[in-house]
């Protein structure tokens, strides 16, 4: 068990570009997890997966955000067009699904600064 | 609509002292609760979770919590704090809908613990 990954863990950008994050989920977990934390702010639910199947997205998810999980395995939120108001920590969490399974294993973030 | 309220956004205790973290939570449909920790610059690190069996939970470094459903709360302590306790806890609740929770995780704003010596 090597935990979820997410990279890069930092990104700086300007305003207008385009930033795409990855994270990848503990091995068996079939259930995956993107959020969004604020500075001061509990993290907020952005979208989940189960397997490859997009199953919620989040208001909070604009048509900007493109979240993507095409084998079931890793993960990839994409940003277009970033705005200074996307500055946050943006993190991923896995888990499994059988059972009472319910815990949610975090991974580290990407810290996102948009200039 | 679930919702998740932690009174106090910071609390300090002295080294050695009852640490108590306040959470209450708005729910539906019983819920599942969890207490996670947060280092600076880190993920988030489960410290304990109720899943409607044992109303008193305990967790990882001395931390429980108890379930009290007449109150809708979810406190955590810890009887005596330490230095390395100092970080930011965050409160969550997700719901539990005919024995399977869809998983999505609702937080509070969360609580800063500072530990004096």
């Amino acid at each position: 068990d090597t935990g979820v990954s997410q990279d890069p863990r930092h990104k700086i950008t300007k305003r207008g570009q385009n930033v795409t994050f990855r994270c990848d989920p503990i091995s068996e977990h079939n259930r995956l997890y993107w959020y969004r934390q604020t500075l001061g702010q509990g993290p907020e639910f952005l979208t989940y997966f189960q397997n490859e199947a997009q199953l919620e997205k989040s208001r909070l998810l604009s048509d900007r955000f493109s979240a993507e999980r095409p084998k079931g395995s890793f993960s990839t939120l994409e940003i277009q067009r970033t705005e200074q108001g996307d500055s946050a920590m943006y993190l991923c969490a896995s888990r499994q699904s059988r059972g009472k399974q319910e815990t949610q294993y975090f991974g580290p973030g990407t810290r996102l600064l948009v200039l | 609509a679930q919702s998740v309220t932690q009174l106090g956004s910071h609390v300090s205790v002295s080294e050695g002292a009852l640490v108590l973290l306040r959470c209450n939570y708005s729910s539906s449909v019983p819920p599942y609760l969890f207490w996670y920790v947060q280092y600076p610059n880190q993920g988030l690190q489960l410290l304990l979770k109720y899943t409607s069996a044992a109303t008193l939970v305990k967790g990882i470094n001395g931390f429980e919590a108890e379930f009290k459903k007449s109150e809708t709360s979810f406190h955590l302590t810890k009887p005596s704090a330490h230095m390395s306790d100092a970080a930011e806890y965050f409160c969550a609740v997700s719901f539990n809908a005919g024995g399977t929770s869809y998983g999505k995780l609702t937080f509070g704003q969360g609580t800063i613990l500072t530990v004096h010596p």
